[in-house]
């Protein structure tokens, strides 16, 4: 059963502008992983946040977790054409990840 | 260079025709794990393994099989295809699953399979 469900499904934005997409979930969680998507290919990791954590950064990306409402945003600041992508989150409960269906990101120039 | 790979990468196919597809990580991960992607549902686990000989059922394990003999080598079978099998599969591996460390976790996933059943 899918988890994770992330919000929007599809988010617009101009180069340069910030993007947020949320993710919820529905169980109690060992941590919170992000993920994108270039078209078609595989996915690659972006940041793992633990549920004892509230925020973590990497570089342009913020991450924050409230494990009290079962959600998690991940912000990009500037973003750029490369960004242009689909964003997962997934979630791990014991040995299985849950995947949602990710938010489509596309940064016009 | 650390990789996952996946054979093949494009398959066309009948149904009821038996087919492996095959995974294959150099990285000496222990955690390794099929998905299928399907358009608006995200990645559904189908099997994932914790370590040589060692398989569990993910959340779709129906239609498929998996085996694990070598800790490297994680093949997904697909014994008697059928049309709702069509869909990206791929094959991700990580260290450990259970530490709760960026590296142990992070998922590594091979470029995907796009498998059309007939």
């Amino acid at each position: 059963s899918q988890q994770g469900e992330e919000d929007p499904q599809a988010l617009s934005i101009q180069e340069g502008e910030n993007a947020t997409m949320n993710c919820s979930y529905k169980t109690s969680i060992n941590n919170l992983q992000w993920y994108r998507q270039n078209s078609g290919r595989g996915l690659v990791h972006l940041i793992l946040i633990r549920s004892n954590e509230r925020e973590k950064h990497s570089g342009r990306l913020r991450v924050t977790l409230d494990t009290s409402k079962k959600s998690s945003s991940l912000l990009i600041t500037a973003s750029r054409a490369a960004d242009t992508a689909s964003y997962f989150c997934a979630t791990r409960s014991n040995y299985q990840l849950i995947w949602g269906a990710g938010t489509k990101l596309i940064i016009k120039p | 260079e650390a990789q996952v790979t996946q054979n093949p990468r494009y398959l066309i196919t009948v149904t009821g025709k038996k087919l492996t597809v095959t995974c294959s990580q150099n990285m000496n991960h222990e955690y390794m794990s099929w998905y299928r992607q399907d358009p608006g549902l995200g990645l559904r686990q189908i099997y994932y393994s914790m370590n040589v000989e060692v398989t569990d059922k993910g959340d779709v394990p129906e239609g498929y099989k998996v085996s694990r003999k070598e800790k490297r080598n994680f093949p997904l079978i697909l014994e008697s295809p059928s049309p709702n099998q069509t869909s990206l599969y791929f094959c991700a591996s990580s260290l450990y699953p259970l530490v709760g460390r960026v590296r142990q976790e992070t998922q590594y996933f091979g470029p995907g399979t796009r498998l059309l059943v007939l």
